[in-house]
């Protein structure tokens, strides 16, 4: 299995509150990503990063914000968050490289479950 | 934009039964394909993916062969185990991209 570690794995928090949550990757890949999970939505890409310091916006990036100060880490911010954001967050990763049949893959983390109430 | 559809579920087998779930595509140029599955509470793995077409991903007794004429890539399985409840979830990604589209997943419960 792929070392990717997220934290906390269960949060119940409070509307307007901000919450931080980790993504902790032992591979040594340059590509992050942060999904949520919701019922009837699969799984929308929020942001994801393509280097240290290196970010960009997914489909659902209202609300959210990320950082990233060294390759290992990956952290996904709701400055002030509303029960729309309560769902299942994934961390993933992956190496890009010329030989696509080799490097084509992403690698998920455990997630993590955000109760907004 | 780039966007995947799959078979809503859920569906309920008897072990050993045939499955196929439904995925089809819409992309520009020449997409990977992927079907992830996600046991419960669990994260998603990786259960096979197809680079160009005409290729057949396979693992685990589970096989879909990507087919560019009808932008489909179906998975199916022989003879299905209890073992193999959980969500299943295609994805594409688009060449030069490292963003993977998913679709919004089906439930698979199979009955002893």
């Amino acid at each position: 299995d792929a070392g990717i570690t997220q934290s906390p794995r269960h949060k119940v928090t409070e509307t307007g509150t901000p919450v931080t949550l980790r993504c902790h990757q032992t591979e040594n890949h340059r590509y992050m990503y942060w999904y949520r999970q919701d019922p009837g939505h699969g799984l929308r890409l929020i942001h994801y990063s393509y280097g240290v310091k290196d970010t960009d916006k997914g489909e659902v990036s209202d609300g959210y914000s990320v950082s990233r100060s060294k390759t290992e880490d990956f952290l996904l911010t709701l400055e002030s968050a509303t029960s729309s954001q309560t769902s299942v967050y994934f961390c993933a990763i992956s190496e890009p490289g010329g030989d696509r049949t080799l490097t084509d893959t992403q690698y998920f983390g455990p997630g993590t479950r955000l109760t907004v109430l | 934009g780039n966007s995947v559809t799959q078979m809503e579920g859920p569906v309920t087998l008897s072990e050993e039964a045939f499955l196929t779930i439904n995925c089809t595509y819409t992309a520009t140029g020449y997409p990977s394909l992927f079907w992830y599955v996600q046991y419960p509470g669990e994260g998603l793995q990786l259960l096979l993916k197809a680079t160009k077409a005409d290729d057949k991903g396979s693992n685990k007794g589970f096989e879909a062969t990507y087919r560019k004429e009808t932008t489909s890539f179906h998975l199916e399985k022989g003879s299905v185990q209890v073992s193999d409840s959980a969500v299943y979830f295609c994805a594409l990604r688009q060449g030069g991209s490292e963003k993977l589209v998913f679709g919004k997943g089906t439930k698979l419960t199979v009955n002893p």
